[in-house]
């Protein structure tokens, strides 16, 4: 199973509403994952089963879709945010992950 | 507190091996399933290996580019995952993440902890 994500890039502003989407070449019901990655850094889980919120992660961001087409959603953009993030899927193995999408400041 | 600490990357020449390491604390090791993860310098993450916990046998599933080279296990009287590396290649070039699983709505997820990461560079 291929995960596309769009962009691979984007430049925001802080406070503005930022999303991004993750296309998997075949259905993948709800088994999908988004990951924070910051320069250096461990990859930190911020979603999983597609919309449910790991502990401890801002409320600002959420997540949706189901089958082959997930959003992970950025409600306010602070300056905290400014990452990479990934997506991943848990339908069978192997367990791919997206390319990637690198939030930059504007 | 989950605490993963990796050990073991190093420079080693094509076709060499090597054994990384992971040391689990802070929670029951034994309950959960563990993953190794790795970044190439510049590139994204690419999942590399699962094992499953007691209760699934500690079976293994490993990424098609490794298979047969790779072999993940683990020793719950230790605490501690290991990812055994043989024929290294220098695509495998990576900083390798371990990662610890959680089971949720029919299926298990990797990485609600991270380590900080060991890297291996492949190079003559």
């Amino acid at each position: 199973i291929q995960l596309t994500q769009s962009p691979s890039s984007l430049s925001a502003s802080v406070g503005d509403r930022v999303t991004i989407t993750c296309r998997a070449s075949q259905g993948i019901d709800k088994y999908l994952a988004w990951f924070q990655q910051k320069p250096g850094k461990a990859p930190k889980l911020l979603i999983y089963g597609a919309s449910t919120l790991q502990s401890g992660v801002p409320s600002r961001f959420s997540g949706s879709g189901s089958g082959t087409e997930f959003t992970l959603t950025i409600s306010s953009l602070q300056p905290e945010d400014f990452a990479t993030y990934y997506c991943q899927h848990l339908k069978n193995y192997p367990l791919t992950f997206g390319g990637g999408t690198r939030v930059e400041i504007k | 507190e989950v605490q993963l600490v990796e050990s073991g990357g190093n420079l080693v020449q094509p076709g060499g091996s090597l054994r990384l390491s992971c040391a689990a604390s802070g929670f029951t090791f034994s309950d959960h399933y563990m993953d190794w993860v790795r970044q190439a310098p510049g590139k994204g993450l690419e999942w590399v290996a699962r094992s499953r916990d007691k209760p699934h046998s500690y079976s293994t599933e490993h990424a098609a580019s490794v298979q047969g080279r790779f072999t993940i296990s683990r020793d719950d009287s230790q605490d501690t995952l290991y990812l055994q590396m043989t024929s290294l290649e220098t695509e495998d070039t990576a900083v390798y993440y371990c990662a610890r699983g959680f089971c949720s709505g029919g299926t298990c997820y990797s990485g609600d902890s991270w380590g900080q990461g060991t890297l291996v560079t492949v190079s003559s």
